[in-house]
């Protein structure tokens, strides 16, 4: 069980837009910046957003981050076949002392 | 080129001890934080240890906490994960990412198989 809440799934047509989800808890998303990393089949996990809504110099801006209260969500506009991958929320939790992920969110272009 | 490089990923039996290491280059080494990260086959991310830029702090997932220890080489540009009583439940590739802002980047990561 993550200490992070992400629904395993979610799915879209290309062009569409999708949102991801990641809920948390006072000591972790209450508190702290979220970031969002995109794990492509058989790849590295890579850094998509940080500091909530920030992308990293070549992430397009189809991709957008942001959080409210305990709650955080990444939304893919334009969607694109190439943008099928495992999708994580990650911040940093007072309580643990320590790193938590979400389960990951599972993207499928239909 | 920002690189990390892990290696020392084996198949080892229950119990017994490992080390993993992390070469870094194209960046300097002791201004970042360096963290470990493993997923489990066909799971999720799970943080495993951090240590600061100058070794003197670590943290650790309580899944590994007193099993582990974290220690790096600034000397080197090296990171390292000395694992012992391992645990089947250990099994996992294990990655070594950088900390500025968020993990970024992440090596391509060494198989641990903890098995009989």
């Amino acid at each position: 069980q993550s200490v992070l809440t992400q629904s395993p799934s979610a799915s879209g047509t290309p062009g569409q837009r999708v949102t991801i989800s990641c809920s948390g808890s006072s000591s972790n998303l209450g508190y702290n910046t979220v970031n969002w990393y995109q794990q492509l089949p058989g790849k590295a996990p890579k850094v998509l957003i940080y500091s909530n809504s920030q992308r990293p110099s070549g992430v397009p801006d189809r991709f957008s981050g942001s959080k409210s209260g305990t709650s955080a969500s990444l939304a893919i506009s334009g969607l694109q076949s190439d943008d099928e991958a495992d999708y994580y929320c990650a911040a940093w939790d007072d309580s643990l002392n320590g790193w938590v992920f979400g389960g990951g969110t599972k993207l499928t272009v239909l | 080129e920002v690189q990390l490089v892990e290696s020392g990923g084996v198949l080892v039996q229950p119990g017994r001890s490992l080390r993993l290491s992390c070469a870094a280059s194209g960046f300097t080494f002791d201004d970042y934080s360096m963290h470990w990260v493993r997923q489990a086959p066909g799971k999720g991310l799970e943080w495993v240890s951090g240590i600061s830029w100058s070794g003197e702090i670590m943290g650790y997932g309580d899944s590994v906490k007193g099993r582990f220890t974290i220690s790096r080489d600034n000397d080197k540009n090296s990171l390292y994960l000395e694992m012992s009583s391992l645990r089947t439940e250990d099994t996992a590739l294990y990655y070594c990412a950088r900390m500025g802002l968020a993990f970024d980047p992440w090596g391509q990561g060494t198989l641990v198989t903890v098995s009989s």
